[in-house]
Formats: C-alpha cells, sequence, structure tokens
C-alpha cells in the first residue's frame, strides 16, 4: 500500500519569503512523486514531478522539490513567495504496488501575505 | 485544444434523485479516474478505467456507478445510495504508464438540496 502525508493544513508565508511545504511517502517500491497545485473551484495543474534520475526536480513558478529516499520524502520548496502562489498545494504517489493510480496526500493550502 | 471538459459545473440533486457527471477528454489517453474532493480530506479515488469497457472501484465507490463505453468519455452517476453526496468531483485522465501526470478538469460541485 502506499500513503502520503502532508504536514500542516494550512501555511502562512510573507511575499518574498521562503515557502516550504512538506510531503512525506510511504511505498513498498520506488514511487513516482508529484506535487500539484489547486486554485479556488478549479482542477488541478502539475508543478513537477520525479520518476527517476536526478532528486531535484525544477517545476513551473519557480517551484522546486527534493527526493530523498532515506528520509521518504519530497519537500516542494520556493525561495521567494508571490501574491499569486495563494493556493492549495498537492503532494501525490504513484507506483506498481498501486498500478497506476495516484494517491493524495490530504493537502497543504498556502496563504500569502503582502 | 487537448483537455477535459466535466459538466456541468454546479449541479443541484433532490434527495433520492440519480445523476450523472460528464467527463469528455480529446487527450487520447487509455487511464481515466474519479476523484471527490472534500475540505481537508484532499482527494479520494471513486473509480477508474485503465480500457474501454473495464473500470474497477477505488477507496470510496459505493453509491457510485460508472462506464466506459468510449475511449474519451468515462460518465460518473451518483446515485440514491450515496449518503452524502455534496462535494467537488475531479476527472482526470493519463497515459497508461505508472509515471506520467494526470490531466485533470475543472470539477463539478455537487450540492445536495
Amino acid at each position: 500500500a502506499q500513503s502520503v502525508t502532508q504536514l500542516g493544513s494550512h501555511v502562512s508565508v510573507s511575499e518574498g519569503a521562503l515557502v516550504l511545504l512538506r510531503c512525506n511517502y510511504s511505498s513498498s517500491v520506488p514511487p513516482y512523486l508529484f506535487w500539484y497545485v489547486q486554485y479556488p473551484n478549479q482542477g488541478l495543474q502539475l508543478l513537477l514531478k520525479y520518476t527517476t534520475g536526478a532528486t531535484l526536480v525544477k517545476g513551473i513558478n519557480g517551484f522546486e522539490a527534493e527526493f530523498k529516499k532515506s528520509e521518504t520524502s519530497f519537500h516542494l520548496t520556493k525561495p521567494s513567495a508571490h501574491m499569486s502562489d495563494a493556493a492549495e498545494y498537492f503532494c501525490a504517489v504513484s507506483g506498481q504496488a498501486a498500478g497506476n493510480k495516484l494517491t493524495f496526500g490530504g493537502g497543504t493550502r498556502v496563504l500569502v501575505k503582502p | 485544444d487537448g483537455g477535459i471538459t466535466q459538466s456541468p459545473k454546479y449541479l443541484f440533486r433532490k434527495e433520492g434523485q440519480n445523476v450523472t457527471l460528464s467527463c469528455e477528454q480529446n487527450l487520447n489517453h487509455d487511464a481515466m479516474y474519479w476523484y471527490r474532493q472534500d475540505p481537508g480530506q484532499g482527494l479520494r479515488l471513486i473509480y477508474y478505467s485503465q480500457i474501454v469497457n473495464d473500470f474497477q472501484k477505488g477507496d470510496i465507490a459505493e453509491g457510485y456507478s460508472v462506464s466506459r463505453e468510449k475511449k474519451e468519455s468515462f460518465p460518473l452517476t451518483v446515485t440514491s445510495a450515496q449518503k452524502n453526496p455534496t462535494a467537488f468531483y475531479l476527472c482526470a485522465s493519463s497515459e497508461a504508464t505508472m509515471n506520467t501526470e494526470a490531466f485533470f478538469g475543472q470539477g463539478t460541485r455537487l450540492t445536495v438540496v
């Protein structure tokens, strides 16, 4: 079985400050990991993904994430928050153990203060 | 433009009624999914299909039904057996391999009145 835990359902950051969203996963096989963003009343949009190779992956809108196998983590960061980053962020995992299904974390809502 | 279209965007259902949510994709994807989203609970998988004429139950399939008669279409019926159907429903599609991302529709917000 696979699962995803996102620490913190709400995060508040000041504009220009570092954004750090935490994601830990459990999987019995090497995972494929994803971060999605959701704006109010909309679908999800892919920010970035890790499949194989380089463990530091860069995505859209200045976000990046690092896969750390020893810590079973895939934390999302952005050096400088912008007002447009206010949204909900979801970490997800897929892998051979669960077919092609994505398992999502509970989400983290980001508030950006001016 | 390629993408996934969900309709309607808002849907109201009376107690005891069945309603069907539409999901169409023109991405030529083999796999399609339905998720339910409730505040603070992330996305939970209702049903998924990896090929035409075949589908499997997800984590919360009770009270829902689906069909996959065409590659591009995966409608979801919320039946009267679903005790708490008010939620935001998201449809997604992907290629049928594990390391590809899912593409999502804009969602349907269902409210029981």
